[in-house]
């Protein structure tokens, strides 16, 4: 299976634990997307990454959430002291993106399911 | 205003119809569009691109881009039961960075 990868699926955790969640993005894709989803919304925008470096993080991101993608191939997501709020689907997105090309085709893994009781 | 929005739903179509889902964008500078399709507790799946003005067929699916009036829409023609599902529509890119999402329309096809 070449397409972008997820672990764990799902999750389940009590209130103020840390959860740490992978992301392997399509094999040789240069950016890396991660984003939430709750029930009837569309994804929200938490963070991106073009190899290694983290380009952008959403302003609605709290200091409890830290991602990296140490060597511009896998990615992890760390929600530390988790919240009930927290718990959505994880969605991460990887894409290609050749220098002067404007648009950016994203394709997204399973997701993680984060339940925090 | 969100940035992106996208027609209320749901929509209900009769199999073999046309299903109409349309999407409007604030930002003038917007470039490139994206259709995903998102079936019940699975992650996006992304079915058409759009980056220039006008249409966009791909089978059964046509996008269609207005810049001037800041709206993209999907056509799917001869819907199928297959084809329910909730549609998202994502833009603008700038600089080919995140993705804005519209919080989708989601689409039930009645054999």
């Amino acid at each position: 299976d070449t397409g972008v990868s997820q672990d764990p699926r799902h999750k389940i955790t009590k209130r103020g634990q840390n959860v740490t969640f992978r992301c392997d993005p399509i094999s040789e894709h240069n950016r890396l997307y991660w984003y939430r989803q709750t029930l009837g919304q569309g994804p929200e925008f938490l963070t991106y990454f073009q190899n290694e470096a983290q380009l952008e993080k959403s302003r609605l991101l709290s200091d409890r959430f830290s991602a990296e993608r140490p060597k511009g191939s896998f990615s992890t997501l760390e929600i530390q002291r988790t919240e009930q709020g927290d718990s959505a689907m994880y969605l991460c997105a990887s894409s290609l993106l050749p220098a002067g090309v404007p648009y950016n085709e994203q394709f997204f893994g399973p997701g993680t399911r984060l339940t925090v009781l | 205003q969100k940035e992106v929005e996208q027609n209320s739903g749901p929509l209900s179509v009769p199999e073999g119809a046309i299903a109409s889902l349309n999407c409007t964008y604030s930002d003038r500078g917007s470039q490139s569009f994206f259709w995903y399709r998102q079936y019940s507790g699975k992650s996006p799946e992304l079915i058409m691109s759009i980056y220039s003005n006008g249409d966009k067929e791909d089978g059964r699916f046509t996008a269609q881009l207005n810049k001037a009036s800041q709206y993209v829409s999907l056509l799917i023609r001869d819907s199928q039961p297959s084809d329910s599902a909730t549609y998202l529509c994502a833009g603008p890119s700038f600089n080919a960075g995140k993705s804005t999402f519209g919080d989708g329309t989601t689409l039930t096809v009645k054999p």
